[in-house]
């Protein structure tokens, strides 16, 4: 059963650098899906932010895509996700996720972290 | 990009009722593309459904899933106590944005 937990910061300045990091275990970041983000405000709904497949390609949800970065170290068999230009609006839980069965869906899930963007 | 819209809001049910939860999309998808998730307070959401219509690995026959095109529903024939939860709808793109949510059922206990 692949695991994933996700590690960084829980406070990040305004204007700053939102780093994280999703760790796989259980299984290798090389099989043959993609591995997400996915972020929760407190008390919303949930807003996807991109994904990456072992070979560096990547997706990001266009809204974001201009403050977003992921990226994959497969000798560290985990993922990560850097978002610039923070403002209040990014305090969120942030979830790492991956491919489900069959495609299409995400068939698993850390337990999320929040971070809260604040001086 | 693609509209997900989940009714009702709110749905207040007994234990032991069926729960009807709709999933309407803003265009007509491929109902490979349409899943469900479950979502307890203070957790990670949990994939029910994919594909509409198959149930995820350890995910009680009690959660169904139907539909087509632009309507889509997730049925739980008899609700027991640890159902009562927040229910997203999410259809997959096939440009970016890859994935996207419909704004919540919160299925709570009358």
């Amino acid at each position: 059963q692949v695991q994933l937990q996700e590690s960084g910061p829980g406070l990040v300045k305004p204007s700053g650098t939102l780093s994280l990091t999703c760790a796989v275990s259980g299984g290798s970041i090389s099989n043959n899906i993609w591995w997400s983000w996915v972020r929760q405000p407190p008390g919303k709904g949930l807003e996807w932010i991109g994904e990456i497949y072992h070979k560096g390609n990547t997706n990001y949800n266009p809204s974001l895509k201009s403050r977003v970065t992921i990226s994959v170290d497969k000798s560290k068999n985990q993922f990560s996700l850097n978002l610039n230009s923070v403002t209040a609006a990014d305090t969120a839980v942030y979830y790492c996720a991956r491919e489900g069965r069959g495609g299409y869906n995400l068939g698993g899930w850390g337990q999320g972290t929040l971070v809260t963007v604040s001086s | 990009e693609i509209v997900l819209t989940q009714s009702p809001g709110t749905l207040s049910l007994s234990p032991g009722e069926r729960a009807t939860l709709s999933c309407r999309t803003s265009q007509s998808i491929s109902s490979s593309y349409l899943a469900w998730y479950q979502q307890k307070f203070g957790q990670a959401p949990r994939l029910l459904i994919y594909g509409a219509s198959s149930r995820a690995t350890g995910i009680p026959d009690r959660f169904s899933g139907s539909g087509s095109g632009t309507d889509f529903t997730l049925t739980i024939s008899r609700l027991e106590p640890e159902d009562f939860a927040v229910y997203y709808c999410q259809q997959y793109g096939t440009s970016p944005p890859r994935y996207t949510f419909g704004q919540g059922t919160n299925l709570e206990i009358k």
